[in-house]
């Protein structure tokens, strides 16, 4: 399975500010997705990252608000912009290879004040 | 209808037990699928993959996948306190590509 990592791992953030989450893998993968997850609930995918495209994203989730990059077959970038309280969450890295098995990375744990 | 749909839970049993976690799908074109444990503060990790009808056993874990009833499931024989986790399903493949997961089963083992 491959390493993946994620920084930063958490942190707390002012709210009208943007972060930006990297997540670094240790091989090179085919697809990478970039999923929230709230206390309590499911994994909600927010949009898959298309090297040297623009990203693919799920109804509710737009371009504005997460901007994706993934430059490289191991590295992606999610940026959440313009925070509110209600973007608070887990944001989690994922991969695969060829749509099977799924890894994910540790997480980054974010709360907006 | 939601693609992937799990019994919800909570589930609850003795240490010793027998845990039973059973997750249904929508798309019928569905190749494969897989099952994630998710520890309290934790990010998921993969447990079990099937592909074809039948049983497969890895240790204490079977998963089962019933393709014509559009089941499957996974057993966690003698649970230990340390499977207290959320256990979710997941499918991919089939007509609409997606890596879709169910909304997780929490269990709780119990010594």
């Amino acid at each position: 399975s491959a390493v993946i990592s994620q920084k930063p791992s958490r942190d707390i953030c002012q709210r009208g500010t943007s972060l930006t989450i990297q997540c670094q893998v240790d091989s090179q993968v085919t697809m990478m997705f970039w999923y929230r997850q709230q206390p309590g609930q499911s994994l909600t995918l927010i949009a898959t990252a298309n090297q040297g495209s623009e990203a693919t994203y799920e109804s509710g989730f737009v371009i504005d608000k997460f901007p994706i990059s993934r430059p490289n077959l191991t590295f992606s970038t999610l940026t959440v912009s313009n925070m509110s309280p209600e973007d608070s969450s887990i944001y989690l890295c994922s991969v695969s290879q060829g749509g099977n098995e799924q890894f994910f990375g540790p997480g980054t744990r974010l709360t907006v004040l | 209808q939601k693609e992937v749909e799990q019994n919800s839970g909570p589930l609850s049993v003795p240490e010793g037990a027998i845990a039973s976690l059973n997750c249904t799908y929508s798309d019928r074109g569905s190749q494969s699928f897989f099952w994630y444990r998710q520890y309290s503060g934790k990010s998921p990790e993969l447990i079990m993959s099937i592909y074809s009808n039948g049983d497969k056993e890895d240790g204490r874990f079977t998963a089962q996948l019933n393709k014509a009833s559009q089941y499957v499931s996974l057993l966690i024989r003698d649970s230990q306190p340390s499977d207290s986790a959320t256990y979710l399903c997941k499918n991919s493949g089939g007509s609409n590509y997606k890596l879709t997961f169910g909304k997780g089963t929490l269990l709780t083992v119990n010594p």
